[in-house]
């Protein structure tokens, strides 16, 4: 079984001030982890993914996640933010025979409001 | 290229009634599946398929029906609807699960009075 706590329910930042959004995962395969963003009333859209290799992913509209093993987390940064990342941010995972559309478990999400 | 394609994006339905959301995808997944979204809960699987002809069951898979005849296709049924099946429902497809991209559809917004 695997599960994804992201910490924060909600973020309030300024605009141009940088932003971590912060998630923790347990699972006892190795897994494969994913950010998405869904904006008000919209879809889900992929904004980076970590599969193996390097532990920094970079990925759209400046965002990037660092994958920490060791502290079992794959927080979300971005240095300087914009009014129109305003939206709920969903950290999820997925692993052993579950790595498609078949086996992704979210954490309950992490609204980010941007202030002016 | 359409990807995923839900319909309705939108449906009101009284208590007890049945109602079926279709979900089509147009890139030859094998991999299928529905999730519901509700506040605070983020998405939850209700149920998946491997390919056509195979379907299992998610981490909320009551009062929900599915069937996979065709690899394109992946319909949702709600057999007798209940004022806790309120939800908004994506339907996601990959073409395997080796973590390539999952594709999400726009999303149906289902309200049971």
């Amino acid at each position: 079984a695997q599960s994804v706590t992201q910490l924060d329910s909600q973020v309030p930042v300024f605009e141009e001030a940088p932003v971590e959004l912060r998630c923790n995962y347990s699972s006892s395969v190795s897994v494969y982890l994913f950010w998405y963003v869904q904006y008000p009333n919209q879809g889900l859209q992929l904004l980076l993914k970590y599969l193996s290799g390097s532990t920094l992913v970079k990925g759209i509209n400046g965002f990037e996640a660092e994958f920490n093993k060791s502290q079992t987390s794959f927080h979300l940064r971005k240095p300087s933010v914009h009014i129109s990342d305003t939206a709920e941010y969903f950290c999820a995972v997925s692993g052993g025979s579950g790595g498609g559309a078949d086996g992704l478990t979210f954490g309950k999400g992490t609204h980010l409001i941007i202030q002016p | 290229n359409a990807g995923v394609t839900q319909t309705p994006k939108f449906q009101v339905l009284k208590t007890g009634q049945s109602m079926t959301l279709q979900c089509a995808q147009d890139m030859n997944h094998e991999y299928m599946s529905w999730y519901r979204q509700d506040p605070g809960m983020g998405l939850r699987l209700i149920h998946y398929s491997v390919g056509a002809g195979i379907t299992d069951q998610g981490e909320v898979p009551n009062g929900y029906n599915v069937s996979r005849s065709t690899t394109e296709d992946f319909p949702l049924r709600l057999l007798s609807a209940a004022p806790s099946q309120t939800s908004v429902y994506f339907c996601a497809s990959s073409r395997d699960n080796s973590g390539n991209t999952i594709y999400f559809g726009e999303g149906s917004w289902l309200t049971v009075v």
